[in-house]
């Protein structure tokens, strides 16, 4: 069965103080791996989608990166805004090739930047 | 706004009743999700939905779980003789079929409390 780790549960950090999240991933057959993030009382929002080992992707102040086992989120220079929580997902792919629908989510890991 | 929408955003209902939750995707998006959320987890699969054929359905899902999506375009999640495991928040996503089919955009969810 797929399954998604996400490490720490909670991270504080204060603002301007680097750090990484993880995201470790059981699947057979992996398609795609995505990051989202999910304010208080909203639905998660799209961030990234990262296919294969070494593909990195950035946006503003995140970093997306992927190996064969595990994804790490990367936060350079954190603001108060970025506090969220950060979820992790990944997507099989079916034997014809297409992708299945179905997203299996992490827990995620709650982020607070404190000013 | 062209986001996707999710009526009622709360319900509270006693043990035993019969709820309906409505989700209006983004108008062009063929395939429609529905999750699960609870507090301090991430986003559990319940179903989803190509145009108006229902592709998967999660095997945890109850068989007091029905969802439909008559002619494609919206969809309604009914929950027969609700029981107070089902308080959750229930996500809707929409998405197209082509492309990065992990990138679901989400509702901001409906939040159910059975008394």
């Amino acid at each position: 069965e797929d399954q998604v780790t996400q490490s720490p549960e909670a991270l504080r950090l204060q603002e301007g103080e680097s750090s990484s999240l993880n995201c470790s991933y059981t699947v057979s057959g992996l398609r795609g791996l995505f990051w989202y993030r999910q304010d208080p009382g909203k639905g998660p929002e799209f961030l990234f989608t990262l296919y294969s080992a070494g593909e990195e992707k950035e946006k503003e102040r995140l970093k997306a990166t992927l190996t064969k086992k595990e994804s790490f989120l990367h936060i350079t220079a954190p603001k108060p805004e970025d506090s969220a929580t950060y979820l992790c997902a990944v997507q099989k792919g079916s034997a014809g090739g297409t992708s299945y629908g179905k997203l299996t989510f992490g827990q995620g890991t709650i982020l607070t930047v404190h000013p | 706004d062209t986001g996707v929408s999710q009526n009622p955003r709360h319900k509270i209902t006693k043990r035993g009743q019969n709820v309906t939750f409505r989700c209006d995707p983004i108008s062009e998006h063929n395939r429609l999700y529905w999750y699960r959320q609870t507090l301090g987890q991430g986003p559990e699969f319940l179903t989803y939905f190509q145009n108006e054929a229902q592709l998967e359905k999660s095997r945890l899902l109850s068989d007091r779980f029905s969802a439909e999506r008559p002619k494609g375009s919206f969809s309604t999640l009914e929950i027969q003789r609700t029981e107070q495991g089902d308080s959750a928040m229930y996500l809707c996503a929409s998405s197209l079929a082509e492309g990065p089919t992990g990138k679901l955009f989400f509702g901001s969810g409906t939040q159910l409390s059975v008394l």
